[in-house]
């Protein structure tokens, strides 16, 4: 069970869209539409941004959308703002009951 | 509004058992619908699943883990508990405690708000 892989930073200006990718495996990614994704900032627990996949929990921005072709999941976040700074990791089921997470993506509004 | 409380010693010397507990309220730890789980990070890491507990005493771990690993649970307390033996320097790390849903979906919902277990002499 390896860790999923994310790039390490992206960033963008004020307004702009970003897309952070997560690449698994046909064992946890590309099996189930189980990908959750996580918003942390320094010093805090993470937030939970999307699940199954696509699907937004009540109260986060609809600025925040996910979606998954093949092993790789993408969170895109639209119309950049300077407190979507943060940390975000993405998380999939990985069969027999387990769970993995990315190695995280650092987020930097310029 | 579920709420979860990690608690525990901040320092573990080497070799010994690390024993963190999540206190869980707002809610029922019965209530049957979820999974309560453990989810590390070492300091400039990423997350790292640890393992989950159902109500009934059902665990499962991260295979990485699972020979250091046990998870209890205390629904008369609204607890759940970590042990992770034989620690070294590299199970430093925030630990929180997590709730997800047994099943239709794949999400960690609710958080604590972590607690730094330091493995040091």
């Amino acid at each position: 069970q390896s860790a999923l892989t994310q790039p390490a930073s992206v960033s963008g200006s004020p307004g702009q869209s970003i897309t952070i990718s997560c690449t698994g495996t046909s064992s946890d990614v590309g099996g189930y539409n189980y990908v959750s994704w996580y918003q942390q900032h320094p010093g805090k627990a993470p937030k939970l941004m999307i699940y199954d996949v696509s699907k937004r929990p009540s109260g986060v921005s609809n600025r925040f959308s996910g979606s998954k072709s093949g092993n790789t999941a993408s969170l895109t976040i639209s119309g950049l703002q300077a407190e979507d700074e943060a940390d975000y990791y993405c998380c999939s089921y990985a069969g027999s009951s387990t769970w993995v997470f990315g190695g995280g993506t650092k987020l930097t509004v310029l | 509004q579920v709420q979860l409380q990690e608690s525990g010693p901040g320092l573990v010397k080497p070799s010994q058992t690390l024993s963190l507990t999540c206190t869980v309220s707002g809610g029922s730890i019965s209530s049957g619908s979820y999974y309560w789980s453990w989810i590390r990070q070492p300091a400039g890491k990423g997350l790292e699943w640890i393992g989950r507990i159902y109500t009934s005493g059902s665990t499962n771990y991260n295979p990485s883990l699972k020979s250091r690993v046990t998870i209890s649970v205390d629904t008369s307390k609204n607890q759940f508990s970590l042990k992770l033996s034989s620690v070294t320097a590299a199970d430093t790390a925030v630990y929180y405690c997590a709730r997800s849903a047994v099943a239709g979906t794949g999400k960690f919902d609710y958080w604590g708000q972590g607690t730094l277990v330091t493995v040091s002499s």
